[in-house]
């Protein structure tokens, strides 16, 4: 069973749409949650993180968290063709010999579509 | 204030050759995290280091791949005697406190091409 896992897609949606990407996680003592965005060629950025159980906004961002689900989303609301971009779900499970580990899932892409 | 500073940003290597992968964190970090990224993979965790000691180094192959953070310069991962499938995007991360709690800043990549 991988650490973390997501669609790979391609999730693809029309500008100004909402996209959604999921990612659900193996380990439930799981601590931080995180997604980053990288775009073909470049490195990771990133731009969200949660750490509680609900949902957390950020401009046109929003994680949601649920820790008895295993799961952890990421709404982008008004979608942007710049928005489209492989999307990497990761998680950091805070103890033990991997404390500074982050797991990362193999990956969302998505085009937003003008 | 710099970012992670990663080179070469490209390389390429012949088989059997010897590559050498540079990182600098960002000022004032002292925990480097080494990943590598295959073409329409995830990021794939290697070692962790601190200044003079290896953290955890789990993610590496036994093998050919070795990894150093010294007092003084940036952190080292070599690759003796390469072979095709080591052809990777390989990616540096550095935080200020050994947690994950907050995430990784990522350096620009070294992209490892053999040939």
């Amino acid at each position: 069973q991988k650490e973390v896992e997501q669609n790979s897609g391609p999730l693809s949606v029309p500008e100004g749409a909402i996209a959604s990407l999921n990612c659900t996680y193996s380990d439930r003592v799981s601590q931080s949650f995180f997604w980053y965005r990288q775009y073909s060629g470049k490195s990771p950025e990133l731009i969200m993180s949660i750490y509680s159980n609900g949902d957390k906004e950020d401009g046109r961002f929003t994680a949601q968290l649920n820790k008895a689900s295993q799961y952890v989303s990421l709404l982008i609301r008004d979608s942007q063709p710049s928005d489209s971009a492989t999307y990497l779900c990761a998680v950091n499970k805070g103890r033990g010999s991997t404390l500074g580990r982050l797991y990362f899932g193999r990956g969302t892409q998505l085009t937003v579509w003008p | 204030n710099a970012g992670v500073m990663q080179n070469p940003r490209h390389l390429v290597r012949r088989r059997g050759q010897e590559a050498r992968l540079r990182c600098s964190p960002m000022k004032g970090h002292s925990h480097v995290y080494w990943y590598r990224q295959l073409p329409e993979e995830g990021l794939k965790f290697m070692v962790y280091l601190q200044k003079e000691n290896i953290i955890d180094e789990s993610g590496m192959p036994k093998e050919r791949f070795s990894a150093e953070f010294p007092k003084e310069g940036p952190s080292i991962l070599r690759i003796q005697q390469v072979v095709r499938g080591d052809s990777a995007a390989y990616f540096c991360a550095s935080s200020p406190s050994g947690q994950g709690k907050y995430g990784y800043t990522f350096g620009s990549g070294t992209r490892l091409t053999v040939v």
